[in-house]
């Protein structure tokens, strides 16, 4: 696509349930990264994809955390067992490759807002 | 992880003044970005620099990679309503994962007009 799309764009959902968030990157590019911006706080790193594997996965909370890429494009972050601190903007981005990142940086989508109640 | 320090938090100016805010790192930076995010948007690149001492200027906004490559400053001059939002600074460093970059905490930006 012409941009890199995220949904749902909000989200609610009960305490103790589970969500998945899709993120569909602009199209050919390999590199992925799902990254947290909770209130007042700074962009946090989750996850890095580059094709279908995670060559960095140091950012994930916690176990309940999890995301996965299939194809080398769409990637779904899963957040198992939602705590009210889970409450955030989850932003994914994109790039064509990690050398371009690293010159470029990324693109990043408009966010999916969690709000766990 | 690394951390880069970003300042000011926030600042509220009136139209038309000149803005300054400043990212600090205790690593050796290779590339410094600077981002900027709209209410409800991600952040989308502003300015990119590679080499120390290097000055880049994108309309109303210059940037800088400090000397020490631990460092790098934005400044926004005239600034107007549309500058409103959250200033990102960003960059690589040596022996980070390949692709991946380090993110400041963000510079809050409101201008009265």
């Amino acid at each position: 696509g012409a941009g890199v799309s995220q949904s749902p764009s909000n989200k609610v959902t009960e305490k103790g349930k589970d969500v998945e968030l899709r993120c569909d990157p602009i199209s050919g590019h390999t590199a992925l990264y799902w990254y947290r911006q909770s209130l007042g706080q700074g962009l946090e790193f989750l996850i890095y994809f580059q094709g279908n594997s995670a060559p960095d996965k140091s950012g994930l909370p916690s176990d309940r955390f999890s995301a996965e890429r299939t194809g080398g494009s769409v990637s779904t972050l899963t957040i198992q067992r939602t705590q009210q601190e889970d409450s955030a903007v989850y932003l994914c981005a994109s790039s064509f490759d990690s050398l371009t990142a690293e010159r470029y940086g990324y693109t990043f989508g408009s966010g999916t807002r969690l709000t766990v109640v | 992880g690394q951390q880069l320090n970003q300042s000011p938090q926030s600042m509220f100016i009136q139209e038309g003044e000149d803005v300054s805010m400043n990212c600090t790192s205790s690593s050796i930076f290779n590339t410094w970005l600077w981002y900027k995010q709209d209410p409800g948007e991600g952040p989308v690149l502003l300015i990119a620099l590679y080499k120390a001492g290097e000055l880049t200027s994108n309309g109303r906004l210059t940037a800088q990679f400090g000397i020490t490559r631990k460092d790098s400053f934005l400044n926004i001059s005239a600034s107007i309503p549309s500058d409103v939002g959250i200033y990102f600074c960003a960059g690589q460093t040596r022996g980070s994962t390949l692709g991946r970059l380090y993110f400041g905490r963000g510079t809050q930006l409101t201008v009265w007009p």
